[in-house]
């Protein structure tokens, strides 16, 4: 079956520490790949996307992820977190080559940034 | 511009009781995607439209759940007879393109509608 795989479900950093989101995926042809954020008490809105090209992606808020083709993984970086970015992380894949036009999603990590 | 929204936002029935969810798209938008959120779970894909119709409905958990979407605009989630595994928070997407293009789309989401079934 297909699957997005989330490793850390709660984070807890402190401000200026450095953070990376693991996500990782189960398909085997080409996806677009997406992280995407749900501050507290706000919608779910998108962070960064991959298609194709760079396998380093830059969002918005000084976010970037890699995509590793070899390790199925998409991973959500910051050099240095804020306690703003508080919030649970979303990774989600498209694998549009099945078919689908939806998106399949993580499980969501929660990040909770300490001043 | 007005994003997605969703009504109502919150929602507590009994069990049994048949309840509608409704989305409205960002103007515009072809593409609509239903998706549940439940309790320590990810989000799970429901339904995806296309204009007025749904080629991909298998993310439908039974067959007390039904959506139509009128006018390439308006979507509206139906679960009959609620049980209380039902109980999550309904998103409702959309984007700009349907089809093979609608991969290459951000899918913009709505607040959603909490669901309690008692």
């Amino acid at each position: 079956a297909q699957s997005v795989s989330q490793h850390n479900h709660h984070v807890i950093l402190s401000e200026a520490a450095s953070l990376e989101l693991g996500c990782n995926y189960s398909y085997g042809g080409t996806v677009n790949l997406f992280w995407y954020v749900q501050y507290p008490g706000q919608h779910l809105q998108l962070l960064l996307k991959y298609f194709s090209g760079d396998p380093l992606v830059k969002g918005i808020k000084g976010f970037e992820a890699e995509f590793i083709k070899s390790k199925f993984s998409f991973n959500l970086r910051k050099p240095s977190v804020q306690w703003s970015d508080t919030a649970e992380y979303f990774c989600a894949v498209n694998a549009f080559w099945t078919g689908a036009n939806n998106l399949f999603f993580g499980t969501g990590t929660r990040l909770t940034v300490i001043p | 511009g007005a994003g997605v929204s969703q009504s109502p936002s919150n929602k507590v029935t009994e069990k049994g009781k048949d309840v509608e969810l409704r989305c409205d798209p960002i103007s515009g938008h072809t593409a609509l995607y239903w998706y549940r959120q439940s309790l320590g779970q990810g989000l799970e894909f429901l339904i995806y439209f296309q204009g007025n119709s749904a080629p991909d409905k298998s993310g439908l958990p039974s067959d007390r759940f039904s959506a139509e979407r009128t006018g390439g605009s308006v979507s509206t989630l139906t679960i009959q007879r609620t049980q209380q595994e039902d109980s999550a928070v309904y998103l409702c997407a959309s984007s700009t393109q349907g089809g093979k293009l609608s991969a290459y789309n951000e899918q913009f989401f709505g607040p959603g509608t909490r669901l309690t079934v008692l």
